[in-house]
């Protein structure tokens, strides 16, 4: 059954911190792997997109990594920001017909002023 | 560029009526895909939609719930005689082939 885990579920930091979450799935054969962002009452947004044969995505202060053979996908968040407060989820997508993303629990971060 | 559009936004029904969600990919999108938010649970698969053709159903309720994406218009979930435990938050995503996928806003259904 392919599964992904998200761990902590919840993770509460002062601002400035460094951050890292972590996602695990069981079957290593993925398409893609997105990484999302999801705040109180509010959809998704897109943070990052990982193709699976590429290892790391950056955007700004953000930056995945993906090692397949693991089925390891870390989220690193530089310098956090009480505005960085929110659900992080990460997704992953295999290949075929299999359009739909497999999601997390997701990491609920809490940045402290 | 709009991005992904739903309405409504919040939808109330009783028991026993029928909720219709609606959703507008983004310009150039020929894949939609639904997918399901429970209370204190993660997001759900519900089915995998292009133009006139349904995909992949494979998270979808057997029985009450249905979707299409005509030709001309949005996608439309459709979930008739609502029950309580179909109260959840409702999301649509749109891409162009395999790519990134980007959801809509939601729509939140509540069942009374």
């Amino acid at each position: 059954k392919q599964e992904v885990t998200q761990i902590p579920a919840a993770l509460s930091v002062p601002e400035g911190e460094n951050l890292v979450l972590n996602c695990s799935f069981t079957d290593s054969a993925i398409y893609n792997l997105q990484w999302f962002r999801q705040d109180p009452g509010k959809g998704l947004t897109s943070l990052l997109l990982i193709q699976s044969s590429q290892r790391e995505q950056t955007s700004g202060r953000l930056n995945a990594s993906l090692d397949k053979s693991s089925g390891r996908s870390t989220l690193y968040i530089a310098a956090s920001q009480p505005g960085d407060s929110a659900t992080y989820l990460c997704a992953v997508r295999y290949g075929g017909s299999q359009g739909n993303l497999i999601f997390g629990k997701g990491t609920k971060l809490s940045v402290k002023p | 560029n709009a991005g992904v559009m739903q309405n409504p936004r919040h939808l109330v029904r009783r028991r026993g009526q029928e909720a219709r969600l609606r959703c507008s990919p983004m310009k150039g999108h020929s894949h939609v895909y639904w997918y399901r938010q429970l209370p204190e649970e993660g997001l759900k698969f519900m089915v995998y939609l292009q133009k006139e053709n349904i995909i992949d159903e494979s998270g979808m309720p057997k029985e009450r719930f249905s979707a299409e994406f005509p030709k001309e218009g949005p996608s439309i979930l459709r979930i008739q005689q609502v029950v309580r435990g179909d109260s959840a938050a409702y999301f649509c995503a749109s891409s162009a082939g395999a790519g990134e996928q980007f959801f809509g806003p939601g729509t939140r259904l509540t069942v009374l």
